[in-house]
């Protein structure tokens, strides 16, 4: 078990371009989440999966944003059209259970950059 | 909705000082309550869990506890050194197994 794994740490990219992120979270965790976190605030919940199943999503998920988690594994995120304004760390996390006693772990993060 | 709320947002305090972060939150109804480290750029590192059954947990020099019913939680910093320094975020899950950020408390412990 290495933990929650995620790819690539920093990502600089030009506004128009497309970026994708992955996640590997820890093996057999069957609840995985994404969260943004910008400069000076604390994360805010974009979606989670329970296995293949996208079951919540923030209204901060613009159509410009689509996650997937194909066969309940890793899963990824990817922003369309980036903007200056989704300049963020994008922090994935896992649990165990779908139960109230489940505990996050998160990952790294994944830093993006649009100029 | 629920709110997660920190005050102080920045604090410098000198080495060899005990402090409190507090943390509160608008909805009762949690289950567990989580105290985070997070270092410039990087990723967030779980300090403490607090069940709902639980009032307290205690870890070193931190001791965090939780108080539903006055939805609070405050996490006590003894002995402060400069390797404390990060920004502290405090976190409640919420029935649906996700988790609910404040804004973090900055903190500086200055040599």
């Amino acid at each position: 078990d290495t933990g929650v794994s995620q790819d690539p740490r920093h990502k600089i990219t030009k506004r128009g371009q497309n970026v994708t992120f992955r996640c590997d979270p820890i093996s057999e965790h069957n609840r995985l989440y994404w969260y943004r976190q910008t400069l000076g605030q604390g994360p805010e919940f974009l979606t989670y999966f329970q296995n293949e199943a996208q079951l919540e999503k923030s209204r901060l998920l613009s159509d410009r944003f689509s996650a997937e988690r194909p066969k309940g594994s890793f899963s990824t995120l990817e922003i369309q059209r980036t903007e200056q304004g989704d300049s963020a760390m994008y922090l994935c996390a896992s649990s165990p259970s779908s139960t109230g006693a489940n505990v996050l772990t998160f990952g790294a993060g994944s830093r993006l950059t649009v100029l | 909705k629920q709110e997660v709320t920190q005050i102080p947002a920045a604090l410098s305090v000198p080495e060899g000082e005990n402090l409190v972060l507090n943390c509160s939150f608008t909805d009762s109804a949690i289950y567990n309550l989580q105290w985070f480290r997070q270092d410039p750029g990087k990723g967030l590192t779980s300090l403490l869990l607090i069940q709902s059954s639980q009032r307290e947990q205690t870890s070193g020099r931190l001791n965090a506890s939780l108080d539903k019913s006055s939805g609070r939680s405050t996490l006590y910093i003894a002995a402060s050194q400069p390797g404390d320094s990060a920004t502290y975020l405090c976190a409640v899950y919420n029935q649906g197994g996700k988790l609910i950020f404040g804004q973090g408390t900055e903190l500086s412990v200055k040599p």
